[in-house]
């Protein structure tokens, strides 16, 4: 049973500290999503990879937030420094480009940033 | 204006009844549109997708694509209080545009 799984699976921290958001997309698939969720914005496309290399990160506030995809198995979110309006739920999606592009979500990241 | 609009709810139906979920869009590139579904402290998941206009039905659930009037629907029948999640519309054009989602409670 295929899953894109993430960790930490919640976490806490203070504000100004650095947090790092896990993925490992399904395997075979060459596309990576983040997206945070709120109830007031709902689910927010924060950046994309295809096949590895970033395609869109414009929904990601640039300077505290950072996403890479080091290897086909592993997407990172890095925020530096966090605060707390960075508090949310961060989901990793994973797909194939073109046709429908239907996207496979993961469990999500609950952080909050006291 | 957002490109897909969806009615927040929350919507609380009794079970058995039959529910209704829409949303609206602007985008008339849009070629593929989506229903997840998200049940609390999870992630969404895929419920079923449908290519341009047109019905598809998958056991008690249907979704309808009218590209004319920018206007799509899931239909719920027999609805049951597993069904209780939040059901967000989405549609491709590149890359997914979600809807805001829309809080479904089925009372027994």
């Amino acid at each position: 049973d295929a899953r894109v799984t993430q960790t930490p699976r919640h976490k806490v921290t203070e504000m100004g500290q650095e947090v790092t958001m896990r993925c490992q997309p399904i395997l075979g698939h060459n596309t990576v999503f983040w997206y945070r969720q709120t109830m007031m914005q709902g689910l927010e496309l924060l950046a994309y990879f295809r096949n590895r290399a970033p395609l869109d990160d414009s929904g990601m506030p640039k300077d505290r937030f950072s996403a890479e995809m080091p290897d086909a198995t592993l997407a990172t979110l890095k925020i530096q420094p966090s605060e707390p309006r960075d508090s949310a739920v961060y989901f990793c999606a994973s797909g194939f480009s073109g046709g429908a592009d239907t996207q496979y979500f993961g469990p999500g990241t609950r952080l909050t940033v006291l | 204006q957002k490109e897909v609009e969806q009615d927040p709810g929350p919507l609380s139906v009794p079970e058995g009844a039959i529910v209704s979920l829409n949303c609206t869009y602007s985008n008339s590139a849009f070629q593929y549109f989506m229903w997840y579904r998200q049940y609390s402290r999870k992630g969404p998941e895929l419920l079923m997708y449908t290519y341009s206009s047109g019905n598809k039905e998958d056991g008690r659930f249907t979704a309808q694509v009218d590209k004319s009037s920018k206007y799509i629907s899931l239909f719920i029948r027999d609805s049951q209080p597993s069904d209780s999640a939040t059901y967000l519309c989405a549609m491709s054009g590149g890359k997914l545009i979600f809807g805001q989602g829309t809080e479904l409670s089925v009372k027994p």
